[in-house]
């Protein structure tokens, strides 16, 4: 059964601590993003890749890092350097690049203790 | 910049009809509109390019007017199933990324 895997689904991050969310796809799809969903928010982009070893920053990248070294994984990490990381995280991919329909995983929810 | 969407919420009984917009201040290429079901993933709806179209999925209908930089999702005889949060994803140049507006809270009641 084809689909996007997020794990964990709750984190729990310590200050200065760096934690890492993982996103695995099964899709054979070229493209992957990070979302952020804060309440009331709606979606807004952190990262994104078009092809594999290849990223770019969304909207919101600052205090995130990515990697892309395989086609079906697509990892973030939140570093000590994002002040306010509670929030929903949703992984997506696509099959291509451009009009193409997103497919989301069931997100990771990471709050600070 | 972020879409807009209207109404912000909305409460339906069972049968009723229902239209969500979706405002751009910059020119469109395409609006992409999801649903999301409280504490799971958005699941895609369809989408709508260039050139006004209406596109159809069951009762779930959109259009597109690119004149107007705005897309509707029309939502007929509404079901319990509905129920959800509804988000329009805007593209407006050429990378193709994807700016969602805040959503729109659909409630369907018995």
């Amino acid at each position: 059964d084809g689909g996007i895997t997020q794990s964990p689904k709750y984190l729990f991050r310590k200050e200065g601590q760096n934690v890492t969310l993982s996103c695995e796809q099964n899709l054979n799809h070229d493209a992957m993003y990070w979302y952020r969903q804060d309440p009331g928010q709606g979606l807004r982009l952190i990262y994104y890749s078009q092809i594999v070893n290849d990223f770019q920053k969304g909207d919101i990248a600052e205090g995130y890092s990515v990697s892309r070294e395989k086609k079906e994984s697509f990892p973030l990490t939140v570093t000590s350097a994002q002040k306010n990381p509670t929030a929903f995280y949703l992984c997506a991919s696509s099959m291509g690049w451009g009009n193409q329909p997103q497919h989301f995983g069931d997100g990771t929810r990471l709050s600070i203790l | 910049q972020q879409p807009v969407q209207s109404p912000q919420a909305v409460i339906l009984r069972e049968g009723e009809d229902a239209v969500i917009n979706c405002s751009s201040s910059k020119a469109l290429y395409s609006v992409h509109w999801y649903r999301q079901k409280h504490g799971e993933a958005p699941v895609f709806l369809m989408i709508l390019l260039k050139g006004g179209e209406q596109k159809g999925h069951e009762k779930i209908s959109a259009s597109f007017n690119e004149k107007k930089q705005q897309s509707s999702l029309y939502l007929t005889a509404s079901q319990l199933s509905y129920s959800g949060t509804y988000f329009c994803g805007t593209e407006g140049g050429s990378n193709y990324k994807l700016t969602f507006g805040k959503g729109t809270l659909l409630t369907v009641n018995p």
